[in-house]
């Protein structure tokens, strides 16, 4: 079975820009997260999304969104680019079958603000 | 609000030695928890976990034990090779405090570098 995988793996973007990531799960998975990974914050839960509604959010700006797909397939975009968005960006599925549910991670996106 | 503690790394061991890092947590639910392991410019593998009190959790050769006692799940290998290099993160789950399972509590995470 393939897991998550995420697109594109690297990016290099401008501050100010926009950027789309994409996060396509496990297939079968219901439930898409994304976390940011920064040397200085740790690993930093941004939203879940589960059948195509946001079911949570983290403590992060209103520039990072993110949406789900009826095929579960997720996008997180994040405008107006900071410096401080330079991170490891990780997505994670599960089958949100319930409370004992496990995450598995995809390889990640690193982002680089100029 | 829920936390995760690890020990502060890195831990430097030489190959077929002990390995414990330890993790305790702070939770108002009952949570699940888990043991991530991060390789060089990897995503995070789901190492083991276990979900409620006294379950031990294993996966090639690592062991960790729930304990709401002491709040603690401490992650144990009995001998570690150099493959096991990588960052081990502790974390958990509290879907009866966050709504949800699918939002994870990270510690620190523990960078683990053994030499032969």
């Amino acid at each position: 079975k393939a897991g998550v995988t995420q697109t594109p793996r690297y990016l290099i973007k401008t501050r100010g820009q926009q950027v789309t990531l994409s996060c396509s799960p496990i297939s079968g998975h219901r439930s898409v997260s994304w976390y940011q990974q920064t040397p200085g914050q740790g690993l930093q839960f941004l939203f879940e999304y589960f059948s195509e509604t946001q079911r949570n959010k983290g403590n992060f700006p209103g520039r990072f969104s993110g949406r789900q797909f009826s095929n579960s397939r997720s996008e997180m975009n994040v405008s107006t680019l900071e410096l401080g968005d330079s991170a490891l960006y990780l997505c994670a599925s599960s089958l949100a079958t319930g409370a004992r549910d496990e995450q598995y991670f995809g390889p990640g996106t690193r982002l680089t603000v100029t | 609000g829920n936390s995760v503690t690890q020990m502060e790394g890195p831990v430097t061991l030489s190959e077929e030695a002990f390995l414990t890092i330890n993790c305790t947590y702070t939770a108002t639910g009952y949570p699940s928890l888990f043991w991530y392991v991060q390789y060089p410019g990897e995503g995070l593998q789901l190492l083991l976990k276990a979900t409620k009190a006294d379950d031990k959790g294993s996966n090639k050769g690592f062991e960790a034990t729930y304990r709401k006692e002491t709040t603690s799940f401490h992650l144990e290998k009995g001998s570690v090779q150099v493959s096991d290099s990588a960052v081990y993160f502790c974390a958990l789950s509290d879907p009866l405090n966050t709504g949800t399972a699918s939002k994870l509590t990270f510690g620190t995470g523990t960078r683990l570098q053994v030499t032969l």
